[in-house]
């Protein structure tokens, strides 16, 4: 059954610092991961995905990379602001069977100090 | 496009009625999804619609949860006789066949609280 990690739970930082986000899944047979920005009490909204023969993608100042083999996917920001704060999921999806299923980790929440 | 829409926000009920939540997919989608979220967790999966048929649906739905999806467009998720252990964001999302690059997109989802 798959896992998903996501470290840290929370995290708060100074306006205009980098960061990177945390994501590891136990199982390495994926079709794909996908980041998610969640404001509170809303719904998911997409940010990057990428495909399991891919290493990275970038969005503006988003970064996210995959590391397959070893589980692993982080989600770098740069120069954060206040408006990026929000808890970050992600998600992936299983290269076999029910391929259609997305397992979450439990995301991190992310506060950009002003 | 407006992208997924859901119906209602949110929902306060008393324990044992019965609601029923509207989700509006992105147009051109025939992928549907509905998930269920709790404080503090990512969503899990409850059922998945390809065009109107639906074809999976996660033991966490129990005999009182049904959902629809008539001629492959809006889909409708009822819970019958809700308990407290239902409190929950209800998702839906919707997607269309890209192969590793299908993309999941998500409505605001329907907060329900039974009390």
């Amino acid at each position: 059954k798959q896992e998903v990690t996501q470290i840290p739970a929370a995290l708060s930082v100074p306006e205009g610092e980098n960061l990177v986000l945390n994501c590891s899944f136990t199982d390495s047979a994926i079709y794909n991961l996908q980041w998610f920005r969640q404001d509170p009490g809303k719904g998911l909204t997409s940010l990057l995905l990428i495909q399991s023969s891919q290493r990275e993608q970038t969005s503006g100042r988003l970064n996210a990379s995959l590391d397959k083999s070893s589980g692993r996917s982080t989600l770098y920001i740069a120069a954060s602001q206040p408006g990026d704060s929000a808890t970050y999921l992600c998600a992936v999806r299983p290269s076999g069977g029910s391929n259609y299923k997305l397992t979450f980790g439990k995301g991190t929440l992310l506060t950009v100090n002003p | 496009d407006t992208g997924v829409s859901q119906d209602p926000r949110h929902k306060i009920t008393k324990r044992g009625q019965n609601v029923t939540f509207r989700c509006d997919p992105i147009s051109e989608h025939n992928r549907l999804y509905w998930y269920r979220q709790t404080l503090g967790q990512g969503p899990e999966f409850l059922t998945y619609f390809q065009n109107e048929a639906q074809l999976e649906k996660s033991r966490l739905l129990s005999d009182r949860f049904s959902a629809e999806r008539p001629k492959g467009s809006f889909s409708t998720l009822e819970i019958q006789r809700t308990e407290q252990g239902d409190s929950a964001m209800y998702l839906c999302a919707s997607s269309t066949d890209r192969g590793r690059r299908e993309k999941l997109f998500f409505g605001s989802g329907t907060q329900l609280s039974v009390l």
